[in-house]
């Protein structure tokens, strides 16, 4: 069974540009996590998608951040403007729904912004 | 305001020893907990559970106390071994459906 896709896995922007990283889910997970960790930090969530909808997105930086589930499987997640405190891991992570599922995390993809 | 807290961020055992990794909380509505193992480069993966109807659970060589009057948990690896170096998240959610809060990792160093 393949895992969690993420890309690109290394990304460096220069401030102000725009940026986006997709994410391929595990087959049949219909719950799609984004989360953001910081170097020395655990992650911390974005957004959650139940199939396309946006279930929670109240951490999510609106003014510059957006994210889009369509058709409920491929996700991306998309900066504009960029600013130098978006540098960090974005980490795209799936599960089954249900009550409590394990989640599994794509490698990630880390975002340096100069 | 941190809810999920590992206070030591970094840990050294030597191979075949007991390797403990704590992690504290403060949600007194917290009622699953998970422990993810990350190597470098790599995404978390998952290790083992416990909810909050049991105070042990145990897969092979890892063991999760949990103490919901302390509000603390624990992961337990015996013994441990050099593969075991990595970092150690605890994760904790109040309720079915609700976001699970994170906390800051501890390395483990397993010398052979």
């Amino acid at each position: 069974e393949a895992g969690v896709v993420q890309s690109p896995r290394y990304k460096i922007i220069e401030k102000k540009q725009p940026v986006a990283f997709w994410c391929n889910p595990i087959s049949g997970h219909n719950t799609l996590y984004w989360y953001l960790q910081n170097l020395g930090q655990g992650p911390e969530l974005l957004i959650r998608y139940e199939n396309e909808e946006a279930v929670d997105d109240s951490q999510l930086p609106k003014d510059r951040f957006s994210a889009e589930r369509l058709k409920g499987v491929d996700s991306t997640l998309k900066i504009q403007p960029a600013e130098l405190g978006d540098s960090a891991v974005y980490l795209c992570a799936s599960s089954h729904s249900g009550r409590y599922n394990e989640q599994f995390f794509g490698p990630g993809t880390r975002l340096t912004v100069l | 305001d941190q809810q999920v807290k590992q206070n030591s961020p970094s840990l050294s055992v030597q191979e075949g020893r007991i390797s403990i990794l704590n992690c504290d909380y403060t949600n007194s509505m917290f009622d699953y907990f998970l422990w993810y193992k990350k190597y470098p480069a790599e995404g978390p993966t998952f290790l083992i559970s416990i909810s909050s109807i049991k105070d042990k659970n145990e897969d092979g060589r890892f063991t999760v106390f949990l103490n919901k009057s302390a509000k603390h948990l624990s992961l337990h690896i015996v013994p441990s071994q050099p593969g075991d170096s990595a970092v150690y998240f605890c994760a904790a959610s109040a309720g079915p459906g609700n976001q699970f809060y994170f906390g800051t990792g501890t390395s483990l160093t397993v010398i052979p």
